[in-house]
């Protein structure tokens, strides 16, 4: 199993531009998640989906997208790039029981560094 | 939002030095998650404990939790240089996990 795959690891982009973070997973998670890392300010979650065609925001959804047609692909979308999105993001993924109240563990790709210039 | 934050910030030891890193939380929880992030890489879990459960244990690892002082400790015994890492905790109540800005810690050989 190749676990979670983010690319591209490393993009850079001009305000104003667009791109999708693509993450895919091999262990028919269903659940799977994006979180983007700051200096000093930990990981913040910002969109994250239970299952195939159901997505929700979490603490800094704006000036993003999702969508999740399979079980296996959960792309983040930038609709128009700004330098505050300057970071690193990480796509995690996790087993969810259906009914079970704990979160599994969390498997999370090696991550995408994005500058915004 | 309902965020573990760690204590240290920073910690540097000599190796084989034991070391103890915290996480205080707020509010009511199921689980309690410890997780590792070397340098430029994405974050690996280490160990789970419950809110029912008080004490785990994992190869060199150990975890504890206090659930009315809403508080966790991860202890490492016998440090090695590999260890340098960055420690975050991770709080599940009925929510997507919430992790904290973690504790950056050094084993200086």
């Amino acid at each position: 199993n190749a676990g979670v795959t983010q690319t591209p690891k490393f993009q850079v982009l001009k305000t104003g531009q667009s791109m999708t973070l693509q993450c895919a997973q091999d262990m028919n998670h269903e659940y799977m998640s994006w979180y983007r890392q700051d200096p000093g300010m930990g990981l913040r979650l910002i969109h994250y989906s239970v299952g195939a065609g159901i997505t929700d925001q979490g603490e800094v959804p704006n000036g993003y997208n999702v969508s999740r047609s399979t079980t296996e692909d959960f792309p983040l979308r930038l609709l128009s790039a700004a330098p505050s999105q300057t970071s690193v993001y990480f796509c995690a993924s996790s087993y969810s029981n259906e009914g079970a109240r704990d979160n599994e563990k969390l498997f999370f790709g090696s991550g995408t560094q994005l500058s915004v210039l | 939002s309902q965020q573990g934050e760690e204590d240290p910030q920073a910690l540097s030891i000599q190796e084989g030095e034991n070391a103890t890193m915290n996480c205080s939380y707020k509010t009511s929880i199921n689980n309690l998650q410890w997780y590792r992030q070397n340098s430029g890489r994405g974050l690996v879990h280490l160990i789970l404990i419950r809110s029912n459960e008080r004490e785990k244990h994992s190869g060199r690892l150990r975890v504890t939790l206090d659930t009315s002082k809403k508080s966790s400790s991860l202890l490492i015994t016998a440090s090695r240089a590999a260890d340098t890492a960055s420690y975050f905790c991770a709080t599940d109540t009925n929510t997507p996990l919430v992790f904290g800005k973690g504790t950056r810690l050094s084993v200086i050989a």
